[in-house]
């Protein structure tokens, strides 16, 4: 099946510094991708969604300038977590998805924690 | 808007016994898909079972299978034969079949716990 990673899977980073986390779908190229947020024993919020070459879309009540999402090719997508605080200590998820399927199935990244001390 | 509702923050099962995870929805949409997902405490999202809201008939994967009511919008999923992996936090999730990119909406999960 399809395989989507991300990198770090652990990332532990001072209080007002930036983290960069990335999505890679690793055997197909996926024309769309979803950033998630999930809290500790809660479900996953959407945050964004973007496209290839296009700006993300995020959801209401997302700040678009404290996490910056890139989607500069078919296999990458980035979110960076600028000025990073305490309470952006989160379990971020990737998924991707690519067209054509029947079911334009989403596969999920293995997640990234971000501990921001 | 479309929401997604499941009741059983927890539930429990007898290793070998049978376990049903309910999930109601509420959409104006007639064509959509409804997915159940695992995440276990590795935290990595698996795909269970998917329905296509056309098809009447139920979906089944192995141990696995839905009871899908479109006219009551439920999609529960039963579990035979339970086994210790299948410890883990469900989902249930909508997704629009038009006009959207293919968004998830998601339940709150339920936990269920498989005691041997």
């Amino acid at each position: 099946g399809a395989v989507v990673s991300q990198h770090p899977s652990w990332v532990i980073c001072k209080s007002g510094t930036s983290v960069k986390i990335e999505c890679r779908s690793l055997d197909f190229q996926a024309t769309t991708m979803f950033w998630y947020r999930q809290f500790p024993k809660q479900s996953l919020m959407l945050m964004a969604t973007s496209n290839e070459g296009s700006k993300a879309t995020y959801e209401q009540g997302v700040e678009k300038d404290k996490f910056l999402i890139n989607h500069a090719s078919l296999t990458l997508s980035t979110l960076t977590v600028t000025s990073a605080h305490p309470e952006d200590s989160s379990f971020y998820i990737c998924s991707a998805s690519t067209s054509g399927g029947v079911f334009n199935e989403q596969f999920f990244g293995p997640g990234t924690r971000l501990t921001v001390l | 808007a479309q929401t997604v509702t499941q009741s059983q923050p927890e539930m429990s099962v007898q290793e070998a016994e049978t376990v049903t995870l309910s999930c109601t929805y509420d959409t104006s949409e007639s064509d959509y898909y409804l997915f159940w997902y695992k995440q276990p405490p590795s935290r990595q999202m698996i795909l269970v079972i998917r329905q296509e809201a056309y098809k009447q008939q139920n979906a089944t994967e192995n141990r696995f299978s839905v009871n899908f009511q479109k006219a009551a919008k439920s999609f529960s999923l039963k579990i035979s034969d339970s086994q210790l992996g299948d410890a883990a936090m469900y989902f249930c999730a909508y997704r629009s079949e038009k006009g959207s990119q293919g968004n998830l909406i998601f339940g709150k999960g339920t936990k269920l716990s498989v005691k041997p």
